[in-house]
């Protein structure tokens, strides 16, 4: 069954150090969001991501986070500057529906970030 | 007020029972999801629904929305320790494609 992989599944950085999270979505999906979830609250939208640009972006993803799709396969997640409250799980999710058409949207198994 | 709303925040049952989870939005849900979450894990998705009166089952888990899309259920037919983990809905309550909103989980244990 194919999957949305994340990795590294957990990473430690120290505060202010540049941060990188990659996925690879499902093959013939076009439409990529990252997601987090800081421990113990609600999953909240970063940022989504079509044809090369960012569709939507959430008052959480500043000038800090940036995404890019580097290949034709890895979608990462930037944090140029990390802070103590970037602390979370990232997820990264694809989905093969256009915009407005509500379809199966995959998560992956996230990427663990601890800032110390 | 919560966007949206999921209730119980937990649940522990015992092996075999029936059980619901309800999830609630004052604004209209134009797609709702249903994910499984282990604790510290990943999001496995369950079910999507979109349509208002709409039902899907899958296995022993079937998901309804309301004809008025502002409440969606998730229903558990004879619990196996196997179901349990953490269920969250997560909607698109902004007409917008797929940046979910989700609720706050809720927490299903079960009992051998």
């Amino acid at each position: 069954e194919p999957e949305v992989t994340q990795t590294p599944s957990h990473q430690v950085t120290q505060m202010g150090q540049e941060v990188i999270l990659r996925c690879v979505p499902i093959s013939n999906h076009l439409y990529f969001y990252w997601y987090r979830q800081i421990l113990g609250q609600k999953v909240e939208f970063l940022v989504s991501f079509y044809n090369n640009e960012i569709s939507e972006k959430s008052e959480i993803f500043d000038d800090q986070f940036s995404v890019e799709r580097p290949d034709g396969s890895n979608f990462t997640l930037k944090i140029r500057s990390t802070k103590l409250e970037d602390s979370a799980m990232y997820f990264c999710a694809s989905i093969s529906q256009p915009r407005g058409v509500a379809g199966e949207l995959f998560f992956g198994e996230g990427s663990r970030l601890t800032v110390l | 007020s919560q966007e949206l709303e999921q209730s119980p925040q937990s649940l522990i049952v015992q092996e075999g029972k029936n059980l619901t989870i309800n999830c609630t939005s004052s604004k209209t849900l134009y797609g709702l999801y249903w994910y499984k979450q282990k604790y510290g894990e990943g999001l496995i998705f369950l079910m999507m629904l979109q349509k208002g009166g709409e039902e899907k089952s899958h296995e022993k888990i079937t998901a309804k929305l309301d004809e008025k899309k502002q409440q969606s259920s998730l229903h558990i037919t004879a619990s196996q320790p196997s179901h349990a983990g953490i269920y969250l809905c997560g909607a698109d309550i902004r007409n917008a494609g797929n940046m979910l909103t989700f609720g706050g989980g809720t927490r299903l244990m079960v009992k051998p």
